[in-house]
C-alpha cells in the first residue's frame, strides 16, 4: 500500500495569515499520463469531507482561489493565502494512482 | 445536482453482517469513467478507503477488507449495495459513499454518511 504521511498533524493559524500543510506519498503518485493522482479534502466539524483540489493542483469547482495546491511525485502542498474562520476543520491528502487508495492522518487546522 | 445518501442499520451485532446502501441521483453509474467508493471513518479517526465499483462494473476492495467486502450496483435504480461480514466492535465508524467523475477528478460528491455500532 502507498503511505501517506502529513504534516503538521495541528496548525494553529490566525485569521488573515496563510497556512501550509505538506503530504509525502511513499512511492510517486505521477502517472505515466503525466498526471498526478492527487486529492486534498476538508472535513469541516460534523461534516462530510468535501474535495478541494485534485490531480495535485486543479481546484475543485466552487473552491476559493485562497486554496491552491502544488506538487508532484511523491511531495505535495496545500496552501491557503489567507486563512479565514470557515476554513478550520481536518484537511486529508489522498492518493488515487492504485488501490487501496490511502488517506494522510489528517491536519487539524484551529483558529487561534 | 448530484446527491448521495447512505442507508442501513445503525446497530449491529458482532458476527452479523452489515448491508449498507447508497442511493444517488443526478448521474448515471452507467456513464463511461465514473465510479462510486466506500470510505468509513472510525469516531475521532482518519478515513479510511474500503472499496469502489466503476460504471463497467469493474470492483476493487481494501486488501485488509477483501474477504468480508462485497459491492455491487443497481443501475436501474441508481444504487450501490456494500455487504461487509464478520461484523466487529472494531467496525464502528461512520460510512461514507462518494462518487467520482473519474480516477483523476477527486471524490467530489459525498453522502451524508452513516454511523454504524457494532455492539452486543
Amino acid at each position: 500500500d502507498i503511505v501517506m504521511t502529513q504534516s503538521p498533524l495541528s496548525l494553529p493559524v490566525t485569521p488573515g495569515e496563510p497556512a501550509s500543510i505538506s503530504c509525502r506519498s511513499s512511492q510517486s503518485l505521477l502517472h505515466s499520463d503525466g498526471y498526478n493522482y492527487f486529492d486534498w479534502y476538508l472535513q469541516k466539524p460534523g461534516q462530510s469531507p468535501q474535495l478541494l483540489i485534485y490531480s495535485g493542483s486543479s481546484r475543485a469547482s466552487g473552491v476559493p482561489d485562497r486554496f491552491s495546491g502544488s506538487g508532484s511525485g511523491t511531495d505535495f502542498t496545500l496552501k491557503i493565502s489567507r486563512v479565514e474562520a470557515e476554513d478550520i476543520g481536518i484537511y486529508y491528502c489522498m492518493q488515487a494512482l492504485q488501490t487501496p487508495y490511502t488517506f494522510g492522518q489528517g491536519t487539524k487546522l484551529e483558529i487561534k | 445536482q448530484i446527491t448521495l445518501k447512505e442507508s442501513g442499520p445503525t446497530l449491529v451485532k458482532p458476527t452479523q453482517t452489515l448491508t449498507l446502501t447508497c442511493t444517488f441521483s443526478g448521474f448515471s453509474l452507467s456513464t463511461s469513467a465514473v465510479l462510486v467508493g466506500w470510505i468509513r471513518q472510525p469516531p475521532g479517526k482518519a478515513l479510511e478507503w474500503l472499496a469502489l465499483i466503476y460504471w463497467d462494473d469493474d470492483k476493487r476492495y481494501s486488501p485488509s477488507l477483501i474477504s468480508r467486502l462485497t459491492i455491487t450496483k443497481d443501475t436501474s435504480k441508481n444504487q450501490v449495495v456494500l455487504t461487509m461480514t464478520n461484523m466487529d466492535p472494531v467496525d464502528t465508524a461512520t460510512y461514507y459513499c462518494a462518487h467520482r467523475r473519474s480516477i483523476l477528478t477527486g471524490f467530489n460528491y459525498w453522502g451524508q454518511g452513516t454511523l454504524v455500532t457494532v455492539s452486543s
